[in-house]
């Protein structure tokens, strides 16, 4: 069984640039996730999508963050414009739904590591 | 907003010993409890979850509950170098909380010696 796919791995971009991380989940789960952890933390979830609608974005800076899932399979992520303090590694995150029961495990992605200069 | 909170280490231990993780949370209605493992610049691995009081124990590692005091922990029995690594606690969040939402400590850092 295929992982969690992310991509890019690495990206260094200049501060108010734009960058957009994309994230493949495992085939078949619902539920997918978008962390943010910073050196030295914990992650911290950003958005969750059940299927392509959002669960729970409460922790996303909507002013320059946004995702979307639009069929409910891949999801990208994009920051305009970035700001220093996003530097991190953003973490993917996918879980499976059986018997309309979300199971407890959530399988991470690589993440992509940014840092904003 | 609910805090898990770890002692962050680093915490050393020689091969062959009893590594011990403690993770506190604030959310009395919490119901569920993970650990992760993660290695240095890679994602998190999920270990061990536990839902009841009590010992869980797979393999090298137990982990333990006690709801009344809001306290998980992890024991690493006959710790390998291998297991050195960042161990994260994490909660899922009780009524109140996204279903399926996750909310980790900073983790502790784990080194076993040869």
């Amino acid at each position: 069984e295929a992982g969690v796919a992310q991509s890019p791995r690495y990206k260094i971009i200049e501060k108010r640039q734009s960058v957009a991380f994309w994230c493949n989940p495992i085939s078949g789960h619902a539920t997918l996730y978008w962390y943010q952890q910073i050196l030295g933390q914990g992650p911290k979830l950003l958005i969750q999508f059940q299927n392509n609608g959002v669960v729970d974005d409460s922790q996303l800076p909507k002013d320059r963050f946004s995702a979307e899932r639009l069929k409910g399979v891949d999801s990208t992520l994009k920051i305009q414009p970035a700001k220093l303090e996003d530097s991190a590694v953003y973490l993917c995150a996918s879980s499976l739904v059986r018997d309309r029961v979300m199971q407890e495990t959530q399988y991470f992605g690589p993440g992509t590591r940014l840092l904003v200069l | 907003q609910k805090e898990v909170e770890q002692n962050s280490g680093p915490l050393s231990v020689p091969e062959g010993a009893i590594a011990s993780l403690n993770c506190t949370y604030s959310d009395r209605g919490s119901q569920s409890f993970f650990w992760y493992r993660q290695y240095s610049g890679k994602s998190p691995e999920l270990i061990m979850f536990i839902y009841s009081n009590g010992d869980k124990e797979d393999g090298r590692f137990t982990a333990q509950l006690n709801k009344a005091s809001q306290y998980v922990s992890l024991l690493i029995r006959d710790s390998q170098p291998s297991d050195s690594a960042t161990y994260l606690c994490a909660v899922r969040g009780g009524r109140g909380s996204t279903l399926g939402r996750l909310y980790f400590g900073r983790g502790t850092q784990l080194t076993v010696w040869p």
